[in-house]
């Protein structure tokens, strides 16, 4: 078991271009969730999939930021026009249904 | 959502010392789990505990559901233990919400 993976680990954009990251859960969890974790925010919540439907949107950023999970071995997390504030770690979760969370290394998006 | 206050916000030990970390939160709760994150690191699960008490190794875990309280008790503590703990509760099939984190630094 390779846990959640996230790739890429570390991504530099310029300001204004597209950023997509990629997690791919734990074989056979049901649910997939995204977090963003900063110095000043700390780990907010973005997004949530359960059996990939999209259940929980609210701490998604509308206009720039997208996510999908077209199947259950992977989802994207979509930036349209990056900006500096959106410099973070981002996070992905898997979890098993109402059980235990995992979490992946994480993703450092730097925009410059 | 879930308002989630984790106390207290820094902590500094000596090593060997023991720690008590204290989570409360605003609704009830059917999912808790305290992660462990060193600096740079990933969120390591340390605990999954919705309500009772969990024990591994140094490390204990107390959930009282019906009070929204959680905590989590290191004994004597190791450099090693240094870093930011945090506590997650949820409700059913929805998302986790954060607490801040507590800072724990362990000096030889």
């Amino acid at each position: 078991n390779a846990g959640v993976i996230q790739t890429p680990r570390h991504k530099v954009t310029g300001k204004g271009q597209e950023a997509t990251l990629w997690c791919e859960p734990i074989s056979g969890h049901s649910a997939v969730f995204w977090y963003r974790q900063t110095i000043v925010q700390g780990l907010e919540f973005l997004t949530y999939f359960r059996n990939q439907a999209p259940i929980d949107d609210s701490g998604m950023p509308k206009e720039r930021f997208s996510a999908q999970m077209p199947n259950q071995s992977h989802s994207t997390l979509k930036i349209q026009s990056t900006q500096p504030q959106d410099s973070a770690v981002y996070l992905c979760a898997s979890s098993p249904g109402q059980a235990e969370v995992f979490f992946g290394k994480g993703t450092r998006l730097t925009v410059v | 959502g879930q308002q989630v206050q984790q106390s207290p916000a820094s902590l500094v030990l000596q090593e060997g010392e023991n720690a008590e970390l204290q989570c409360n939160f605003s609704s009830t709760a059917t999912r808790l789990q305290w992660f462990y994150q060193h600096p740079g690191g990933r969120l390591v699960s340390l605990f999954y505990n919705p309500s009772g008490t969990k024990h591994t190794g140094r490390l204990t875990s107390t959930t009282v559901t019906n009070e929204r309280r959680s905590s989590l008790h290191i004994s004597s503590s190791q450099t090693t233990d240094s870093g930011t703990y945090f506590c997650a509760p949820n409700t059913g099939y929805q998302n986790f919400y954060f607490g801040k984190g507590t800072s724990l630094t362990v000096i030889p």
